[in-house]
């Protein structure tokens, strides 16, 4: 199975920095990857897909990037609304393996 | 607009059996690969399985292989999942999403259904 690493575990920010957040996958991937947003008590939300497309509807603040290994989320100007629990996702091979996790709370 | 409504969890004894249904609208559900995604309390996502729109591929997780069943019926518009032999940790809230292709990112998800397994 391909193991999907995210860092950090937990991250706390203030309104209107920058956060980026990392995943990592034990084999190549290609693009095949994919970011959603989790709120409490609400069903994942999807926010890159292909490493770097924008989902349509979401906010042009978050960005993706990277391909084979090593893959980024960043927020550019962190909103109120954005503090949740972030996740990638691989699509390259069955099982479609999650990363762990990004808790993002407010500093 | 897309909607996708998951029923049937609730609460199953160890070893018991229990049949999750997922109900499609508002898109042509036979053109989706469709998967089922779970999350135990306070902790992460886990892919579970997912079925190709024919029906004629499916994958699991090794954790529910040979327990669990993925099925749909496009008359239907419904996805399901049969779990049997269930396990304390099968206890989760069960998400039903679909996806274009195989390779394909989940763009909707259901608001999911818990299933608690406890004697």
């Amino acid at each position: 199975d391909i193991q999907m690493t995210q860092s950090p575990s937990s991250l706390s920010a203030s309104v209107g920095d920058r956060v980026t957040i990392t995943c990592r996958a034990s084999r190549s991937i290609n693009s095949l990857l994919s970011w959603y947003q989790q709120k409490p008590g609400k069903a994942p939300k999807l926010l890159i897909y292909e490493a770097s497309t924008l989902q349509s509807g979401v906010p042009s603040r978050f960005s993706g990037s990277g391909s084979g290994t090593e893959f980024t989320l960043s927020i550019s100007s962190q909103q109120p609304e954005d503090f949740a629990t972030y996740y990638c996702q691989q699509t390259y091979r069955t099982p479609h393996t999650f990363g762990q996790g990004t808790k993002l709370e407010i500093k | 607009q897309v909607q996708l409504v998951e029923s049937g969890g609730g609460l199953v004894k160890p070893g018991g059996s229990l049949r999750l249904s997922c109900t499609a609208s508002g898109f042509t559900f036979s053109d989706y690969y469709m998967s089922w995604i779970r999350q135990a309390p306070g902790k992460g996502l886990e892919w579970v399985s997912y079925i190709s729109r024919t029906s004629d591929y499916t994958s699991y997780a090794d954790s529910v292989k040979g327990r669990f069943t993925i099925s749909r019926d496009d008359a239907k518009n419904s996805l399901y999942l049969q779990m049997n032999s269930l396990r304390a940790e099968d206890t989760a809230i069960y998400y039903c999403a679909r996806s274009e292709y195989s390779e394909g990112y989940s763009d909707y998800w259901g608001q999911g259904t818990l299933v608690t397994v406890s004697s």
